[in-house]
């Protein structure tokens, strides 16, 4: 299972985009990469997945470069209800033994 | 699409009791499941793999006799905790893998506070 490394924190204001990059060096070829938000006495909502380049929906984009050892989430003008907890994942794609093991995540906070 | 339910939400019981925990997949089906673990202010740590119609898979540390998995269906899986103790006091969460389309994502319930007296 690729490891994964995240900032522990990070701190923005409301309206500005926040960033979030993931290290996963030992990505295998078949690994996508999938982030997760979890709010406080929840369980994680499914944000956005990649394999390669760009990918971007509603409410983020996922950014991951040619090597694919990195991953960066994209929050685009941020609000107060983006504080939360962001995990980023790695696992092999529709392989039936495919489980997603949780890092420590990344804390955001949102100040007004 | 893709909602994944808990039942119940929070539970609280005397030690030396049984509880179980119900997760459903309601708009699709999924052939896995997965039980998590979460004490405060931590990560979520993968308590065991739920099969349809299979037995589960524990991970390393995680008592198949004290946390008793069954995925009788496509759309449920129970997770039964024997003979609770203060110390598995925690949030426990299940998530239903949906590989469906272009995607393999797994979705996750609204999470089950369960304290043990």
């Amino acid at each position: 299972l690729a490891k994964t490394t995240q900032p522990i924190s990070m701190d923005s204001y409301e309206g500005q985009e926040v960033n979030i990059t993931c290290s996963h060096n030992n990505i295998a070829t078949n690994d996508y990469i999938t982030w997760y938000q979890q709010f406080p006495s929840q369980g994680p909502r499914f944000i956005i997945q990649g394999y390669k380049t760009k990918v971007t929906n509603e409410v983020a984009s996922l950014f991951i470069p040619a090597d694919r050892k990195s991953s960066t989430l994209s929050l685009p003008r941020v609000s107060l209800s983006d504080t939360a907890v962001y995990y980023c994942l790695v696992g092999q794609f529709k392989a039936a033994g495919n489980k997603l093991t949780f890092g420590g995540g990344t804390r955001v906070l949102v100040k007004p | 699409g893709a909602v994944v339910s808990q039942h119940p939400s929070r539970v609280i019981c005397k030690s030396g009791t049984s509880v179980k925990i119900e997760c459903r997949s309601l708009d699709f089906q999924a052939t896995t499941m997965f039980w998590y673990r979460q004490f405060p202010k931590q990560s979520l740590m993968l308590m065991a793999t739920s099969n349809e119609g299979s037995k589960a898979t524990y991970e390393q540390g995680v008592e198949k006799d004290k946390f008793l998995i069954n995925h009788a269906s496509l759309t449920l899986s129970t997770l039964t905790v024997t003979s609770a103790h203060p110390e598995d006091s925690s949030f426990y969460i299940c998530s239903a893998r949906d590989l469906v389309g272009g995607t393999d994502t797994q979705y996750f319930g609204p999470g089950t506070r369960l304290t043990v007296l």
